[in-house]
């Protein structure tokens, strides 16, 4: 199994709703991503999470919220998003001490309204 | 640190003719390098990797990419483009950063149109 699966795959939410991205992998690595791509850009890192703890926040603003409950799991909480956040949200997996390549998953569409 | 450099945003080809993506890189250790495509509303598809084995290197779909360390490129070429070739395709530098987690750094991207 090589997937990297993200649902929803759509997502409509309004500026007070709470919601949440999930990512799921079973190829047993130890590091996960989420990345920010908006139309015609390269995706931008904004979280890793390295052996469920987190490793990298690129700054991103409070109304996003990661989480990694176990090794194949990663959510993205959003809350209080603003339209400016809509995007597509790829999530990443990889092994931690090779330099391997990263899996992406197909990615969520998130509008904001 | 690491850079990419994507020298062309944009390339236009006809079907059936030669593909080439520009590609360079400056990286502190010797780098990890990839190529991934992303067709529109999707991920993003690993095409090919460079991790200091073989210098060119085979991926699908009949891309390759050769790694030159002393010109710091990794170009990607196709032979012949198909209409399905029509994508974006990001050049991808990587190397172990802090918590030994991995960081990718990508390039602007290139938009490929394949012209019947």
């Amino acid at each position: 199994d090589t997937e990297v699966t993200q649902t929803p795959k759509h997502l409509v939410m309004g500026m007070t709703n709470k919601k949440s991205l999930k990512c799921e992998q079973h190829m047993g690595h130890r590091a996960m991503y989420w990345y920010k791509q908006k139309a015609k850009k390269p995706p931008e890192l904004m979280f890793v999470y390295s052996y469920e703890k987190l490793s990298i926040n690129e700054s991103v603003p409070s109304r996003f919220s990661p989480e990694c409950p176990n090794s194949s799991l990663l959510n993205l909480h959003l809350h209080a998003l603003q339209p400016e956040d809509s995007a597509l949200y790829l999530c990443a997996s990889s092994q931690v001490v090779d330099r391997l390549e990263a899996f992406f998953g197909q990615g969520t569409r998130l509008t904001v309204v | 640190a690491q850079s990419v450099t994507q020298l062309d945003s944009h390339v236009s080809v006809s079907e059936g003719t030669p593909v080439l993506l520009r590609c360079n890189y400056s990286s502190s250790y010797s780098p990890s390098l990839f190529w991934y495509v992303q067709h529109p509303n999707k991920g993003l598809q690993l095409l090919l990797k460079y991790t200091s084995a073989a210098t060119l290197v085979k991926g699908i779909n009949g891309f390759e990419a050769e790694f030159k360390k002393s010109e710091t490129s990794f170009h990607l070429t196709k032979p012949s483009a198909h209409m399905s070739d029509a994508a974006e395709y990001f050049c991808v530098v990587s190397q172990i950063s802090s918590g030994s987690a991995r960081q990718l750094t990508f390039g602007s991207g290139t938009q490929l149109t394949v012209l019947p």
